[in-house]
């Protein structure tokens, strides 16, 4: 079965640096997808990025970069340039394909602490 | 108005009784999802639908059902709630495509 491996229960940075968050797949499919999602402390998922497995490029939004390298099977999310806002859970999630069709496996999160 | 709508937002119910948390959607997708989040263990797969004929369970299913009342419309039941219910249950809904899931805002539920 997929599995989501994030090591770091809880991450701190200081304020303007940049953090990388870890994340590992374990997926035998060929085509499948990264995602990261953001949950402040209201509770409500927010999408941040995605990188498609025979996506060339990392996958970048404004402050978020995804480091992809497929061979580790690893998806470390970057975040530059942190603000106290981006103080929050962060999940990684992988979608594969499985004997329903798709399927959605999430990590157990990381917490990220952003000090002034 | 929000892309995905959970009620309600909070919820305190007593062990044994009967509860049932809705979700609609106003995004047109034909899959919906219903996960819990506990602390530590990320998002887990309750049940999902890929369209209004097609139900199916997800990793932790005991003690839940659902229904899929129409396309916008998935609603998750506890029949006799327990404590190791307590806990968020996020709705969401997707596509195929490169964008994920969109998520509701989360119920939380708590029994006592």
């Amino acid at each position: 079965a997929q599995k989501i491996t994030q090591t770091q229960p809880g991450m701190f940075v200081q304020e303007k640096e940049a953090v990388t968050l870890d994340c590992t797949y374990d997926t035998s499919d060929q085509s499948y997808g990264l995602f990261w999602y953001k949950q402040p402390s209201s509770g409500e998922m927010i999408f941040l990025i995605y990188q498609g497995s025979y996506d060339e490029q990392n996958a970048t939004e404004g402050r978020y970069s995804l480091n992809f390298q497929k061979a580790r099977k690893s998806a470390n999310l970057v975040i530059s340039a942190s603000q106290l806002g981006d103080s929050a859970m962060y999940f990684c999630a992988a979608l594969h394909r499985d004997n329903y069709g798709q399927n959605f496996v999430f990590g157990p999160g990381t917490r990220l602490s952003v000090l002034p | 108005d929000a892309d995905v709508t959970q009620t309600p937002r909070n919820r305190i119910t007593k062990t044994g009784k009967r509860i049932m948390l809705e979700c609609s959607q106003t995004k047109g997708h034909d899959r919906m999802y219903w996960y819990r989040q506990d602390p530590g263990l990320g998002l887990r797969l309750i049940y999902y639908s890929f369209d209004v004929k097609d139900i199916n369970k997800g990793e932790i299913s005991d003690g839940y059902s659902v229904s899929r009342q129409a396309q916008a419309k998935f609603s998750l039941s506890l029949e006799s709630a327990i404590p190791n219910q307590t806990a968020l249950y996020f709705c969401a809904t997707s596509d195929p495509g490169r964008s994920g899931y969109t998520f509701g805002s989360g119920t939380r539920l708590t029994v006592v």
